[in-house]
Formats: structure tokens, sequence, C-alpha cells
């Protein structure tokens, strides 16, 4: 079975120019996760969706994060502009219920994107 | 706010020998703990995972040791092996809201001599 796939894997830019990243989850998986994992820490949640809507955006820094999944498939996670302390790796990741009541259903996490911010 | 803390931030180990990394948290909202693992360049991999109606959890050589009174929750590796070297992140989940979203601990970097 595929996993999570993501690209690019390494991104380099200078503050203010904007960039995006692309994440395609497991076939079938409704709920896909966007974390923000700054060096030395733990994924923080950015933003999840369940199908194409949104579950959860209130650690998303709307003023220049923004991210979509138009047909509840694939997403997009874009910034601009982009601030140095961007700098970090952008995991995706993805779960095949994420509203479940007591039942945890996994999250697989694709390898990530390396955002350098100069 | 960190939701979750995890100590050691990182661990050397002998082959072997056991590796033990600790959690605490505060929110007692939070009712399923997984453990993940992370080699460098991958994403994070679900290890093993407890539900604090137990106080224990053992799959092979991980095993997942709850206290909940205390808040805290720690995994052993027992035997460790080189290639259990990697980064390991405690988290925590409310499975009765239903969001299933998790919050991490900061990690520990296992590295374990061969």
């Amino acid at each position: 079975e595929a996993g999570v796939a993501q690209s690019p894997r390494y991104k380099i830019i200078e503050k203010r120019q904007s960039v995006a990243f692309w994440c395609n989850p497991i076939s079938g998986h409704a709920t896909l996760y966007w974390y923000q994992q700054i060096l030395g820490q733990g994924p923080k949640l950015l933003i999840q969706f369940q199908n194409n809507g949104v579950v959860d955006d209130s650690q998303l820094p709307k003023d220049r994060f923004s991210a979509e999944r138009l047909k509840g498939v694939d997403s997009t996670l874009k910034i601009q502009p982009a601030k140095l302390e961007d700098s970090a790796v952008y995991l995706c990741a993805s779960s095949l219920l994420g509203l479940s009541g007591r039942k945890y259903n996994e999250q697989f996490f694709g390898p990530g994107t390396r955002l350098t911010v100069l | 706010q960190q939701q979750v803390k995890q100590s050691p931030q990182s661990l050397i180990v002998q082959k072997g020998g056991i590796s033990i990394i600790n959690c605490a948290y505060e929110n007692t909202a939070f009712d399923y703990f997984p453990w993940y693992q992370q080699f460098p360049g991958k994403g994070p991999a679900l290890l093993i995972a407890i539900r604090p109606d137990v106080s224990e959890k053992k799959e092979g050589r991980f095993t997942i040791s709850f206290n909940k009174s205390a808040k805290q929750f720690s995994l052993h590796i027992m035997d460790s092996q080189p290639g259990d070297s990697a980064t390991y992140f405690c988290a925590a989940t409310r499975l009765l809201t239903g969001a299933n979203n998790l919050f991490f601990g900061t990690g520990t970097r296992l590295t374990v001599i061969p």
C-alpha cells in the first residue's frame, strides 16, 4: 500500500517569498492533517480536514498560511509571505477517519517537506 | 504552551540496555496516549499506544507504563538495539471529542551504542 506522498522534499526560499507544499494522502483516507515540526520540537497541528471540510485550524497563522483540499483528496499548504521563523519540516498525515468517538484512527505520516527561509 | 512534556531530550544507551523515556501531561481530557518513532528523513510512525484505564501495555520489547493519578507515562525499550536509534515522541489526544488530533512532546533522540 502506498504511503502518504509529499512534494517537494526540500525547499529554500528568501523571506517574504511565497511557497506551496503538496500532499497526497493514502487512498481512501478521509482525514488529512498538516503539522509543522520545528527543529528540536514535536510536530504541531496546523490544520485538519475531514474530506474537504476544515475540522480544526485554530493553530494556523491565517494571516500568512492557507490550506485547501478541494476534492477531498490532495491538499496544498501555502505560506505567503514567508518569515524566518517558518523554517521547519511540514508534515502531512492522513487517517481513515478522524471523527469516530472512542476509537483512535492511526495517523500515517508522509516524509515531510523541509523548508528553509533565508 | 506545551501540553505534553517529555524528557530526556537525548539518551545514549549501550546495546542490550534499557531505554526509558518519560512524559507528563496536565489536561485530564486526554484519553489516548500513543508513542511515535521517527527516523531521520522520515515521518513519525506509530510504535505503541495506551488508554488511561490500564497501567501497562507491552508489545515485544516496548512497554508503556501509565500512572493516571500522577498524569505521567513512560516508554521502556528492553534489550535496546542499534536499530532502535531514532527520535521518540510521546503524544496525547482526546478521543471522546472525536477530533483525533495529536499533541506531541518535544521528542527524545535515542542513540544505542553497539
